[in-house]
């Protein structure tokens, strides 16, 4: 149980280009997902927190114009990197509350950017 | 806000014990995490301790000292799959999850 899924697993755009990433909870409601970025060899950077029905709320530093996040339904929130720049390029993570007793977060397997 | 502290790097020989240490200064606390991480992937959740003491879950084991604001991950029976990034989290009142960098951990024959 509490499988995350992320599409795709890779993309390479031109600069310029819109990408939108989807992060799927495959066998769970998630009323609650969020979404990193981690550059090579450093740690997780929480983005924004996506609430199902709600806008979502960003980190300092984060524009939300730039980086779209839609939470559609309660298995569902997709993150649209906007006119993607090579400094955007990264890997993007999203994970979803899981619920139970430590109510942890379940991650997906990623999404590697490269803008080119 | 929150600041996490981990070694980057520890090494050790198959077979034998690992015991990355964890502090931090947090605004909020509402939980401790251990995850791994294997290059390229996503981190996979390991443990986690909201009271002081040990969590044993077979070869993982993770201790939580709140008032010391310290914990630990204890890797027993070390094998070659356990090379990875161990990553400690912790969570504030708010559900979020703020990383430490990460150790680097090398399991040699």
């Amino acid at each position: 149980g509490a499988v995350v899924s992320q599409h795709p697993s890779w993309v390479i755009c031109k600069s310029g280009t819109s990408v939108k990433i989807e992060c799927r909870s495959l066998d769970f409601q998630a009323t609650t997902m969020f979404w990193y970025r981690q550059f090579p060899k450093q740690s997780l950077m929480l983005m924004a927190t996506s609430n199902e029905g709600s806008k979502a709320t960003y980190e300092q530093g984060v524009e939300k114009d730039k980086f779209l996040i839609n939470h559609a339904s309660l298995t569902l929130s997709t993150l649209t990197v906007t006119s993607a720049h090579p400094e955007d390029s990264s890997f993007y993570i999203c994970s979803a509350r899981g619920g139970g007793e430590a109510d942890t977060q379940y991650f997906g397997p990623g999404t590697r950017l490269t803008v080119l | 806000g929150q600041n996490i502290d981990q070694p980057t790097e520890m090494t050790a020989t198959e077979g034998a014990i690992v015991q990355i240490n964890c502090t931090y200064q947090t605004s909020g606390f509402n939980g401790l995490f251990w995850y791994q991480q294997h290059a390229g992937e996503a981190p996979t959740f390991l443990s986690y301790n909201v009271l002081d003491g040990l969590e044993e879950k077979g070869r993982f084991s993770s201790f939580l000292s709140r008032s010391k604001g310290y914990s630990y991950l204890l890797l027993k029976e070390l094998q070659m799959k356990d090379s990875a990034s161990y990553l400690c989290a912790v969570r504030d009142g708010d559900y979020k999850l703020s990383f430490g960098a990460g150790t680097t951990v090398t399991v040699r024959a």
